[in-house]
């Protein structure tokens, strides 16, 4: 079974710009998280989807992120504009309905701005 | 609320020495219980989890892990540390089967002397 899919995996932009991540979730996960690691950190959930509804994106600053899971299966979370402070690796998780604690990660996204 | 404490953001050992990671956790209600490993630039893994039922959980690559209510830990051990456990280490808690928010500890990093 193959696991949940990334891209890029390493992004260096500069300030200002926007940027845009991927994610392909395991087939048959119909939620689906976006987390941002800080360095040194443990991952923070920025958004959860449940199919394609946002069922909870209270973390998600929505001033320059967006998110959208469009036919429920994989996911794109964009910045615009990217500032120095979210240079961090960008997770992505998904899980079976009803057994949501248990969630599988994505190898994650590494973002530098310079 | 839920949150974690990891004690020690690093852990050196030898290898053979037995592995010992802390966490502690706060959680209003009987808690879920994770720990998930990190090898550089991957997604997180599974280790172990504690639900329900026997407080002593195994987990793969020969961890385990004991939740102990009493203490309000859940700590991970290993008897025999292998070059390949270097590692970040994370602990997570959730509030349970019907919620998905998962609170993650800081982090430990673990070390492997030849």
């Amino acid at each position: 079974e193959a696991g949940v899919v990334q891209s890029p995996r390493y992004k260096i932009i500069e300030k200002k710009q926007p940027v845009a991540f991927w994610c392909n979730p395991i087939s048959g996960h119909n939620t689906l998280y976006w987390y941002r690691q800080n360095l040194g950190q443990g991952p923070e959930l920025l958004i959860r989807y449940e199919n394609e509804e946002a069922v909870d994106d209270s973390q998600l600053p929505k001033d320059r992120f967006s998110a959208e899971r469009l036919k429920g299966v994989d996911s794109t979370l964009k910045i615009q504009p990217a500032e120095l402070g979210d240079s961090a690796v960008y997770l992505c998780a998904s899980s079976v309905k009803g057994v949501s604690y248990e969630q599988y990660f994505g190898p994650g996204t590494r973002l530098t701005v310079t | 609320a839920q949150s974690v404490t990891q004690l020690g953001s690093h852990v050196s050992v030898s290898e053979g020495a037995l592995v010992l990671l802390r966490c502690n956790y706060s959680s209003s209600v009987p808690p879920y219980l994770f720990w998930y490993v990190q090898y550089p630039n991957q997604g997180l893994q599974l280790l172990l989890k504690y639900t329900t039922g026997a407080t002593l959980v195994k987990g793969i690559n020969g961890f385990e892990a004991e939740f102990k209510k009493s203490e309000t830990s859940f700590h991970l051990t290993k008897p025999s540390a292998h070059m390949s456990d270097a590692a970040e280490y994370f602990c997570a808690v959730s509030p349970g089967p019907n919620d998905y928010k998962l609170s993650f500890g800081a982090g430990t990093t673990v070390t492997v002397r030849a």
